[in-house]
């Protein structure tokens, strides 16, 4: 079946802009994550869905960052006021959530995001 | 708060030498423990996991990782590097539901 797809795959933008990225989980999967990679930071949760609720968002870096979750399906994650240090690519994962079954992840292949 | 540390950001070996990739953890609990890998321009792929069954975990393409509770450890080992391992590879820990990465190791293989 598809895995995660994620789009756009580049998105280059002005600062002070907003962006929204998107991403399609696997069909069936509960559990949706955003996480954020920048050079030699390692990978950098933000948000976890289970469902459409968000039940941890405490990786969101700023009250600029948002994101959403429609029908247990697709997210987006939408950033305000585009600074340069949300430069970055962006990685979407899901999984079928509930126990150990949560960390088995899938990702999608990242939004590289440009703030320019 | 658990977290894991991989030691060297960059590791080079000659093709056909055993590939060894270091992770140490910080766990309060026993520790579901992972080793992702991500090839240029894609997202993650899960290499194998640890989730307190056996401590030798076997993985896809010949990777293995050992957990070590004494050495809090869970180091990755291949026997014989090929060219196509060239990648990232993070270690990660699970808990509250989420992943907490390490910041990766680049593999290099040299022909």
């Amino acid at each position: 079946g598809a895995g995660v797809s994620q789009s756009p795959s580049n998105k280059v933008t002005e600062k002070g802009k907003d962006v929204e990225l998107r991403c399609d989980p696997i069909s069936g999967h509960t559990a949706l994550y955003w996480y954020r990679q920048s050079l030699g930071q390692g990978l950098e949760f933000l948000i976890y869905f289970q469902g459409n609720s968000a039940p941890d968002k405490s990786g969101l870096p700023s009250d600029r960052f948002s994101a959403e979750r429609t029908g247990g399906s697709v997210s987006t994650l939408t950033i305000q006021r585009t600074q340069q240090e949300d430069s970055a690519v962006y990685l979407c994962a899901s999984s079928k959530g509930g126990g150990t079954s949560s960390y088995e992840q899938y990702f999608g292949p990242g939004t590289r995001l440009t703030v320019t | 708060a658990q977290s894991v540390t991989q030691l060297g950001s960059h590791v080079s070996v000659s093709e056909g030498a055993l590939v060894l990739l270091r992770c140490n953890y910080s766990s309060s609990v026993p520790p579901y423990l992972f080793w992702y890998v991500q090839y240029p321009n894609q997202g993650l792929q899960l290499l194998l996991k640890y989730t307190s069954a056996a401590t030798l975990v076997k993985g896809i393409n010949g990777f293995e990782a050992e957990f070590k509770k004494s050495e809090t450890s869970f180091h990755l080992t291949k026997p014989s590097a090929h060219m196509s391992d060239a990648a990232e590879y993070f270690c990660a820990v699970g808990g509250n539901e989420k992943l907490t990465f390490g910041t990766g190791t680049r593999l290099t293989i040299i022909p």
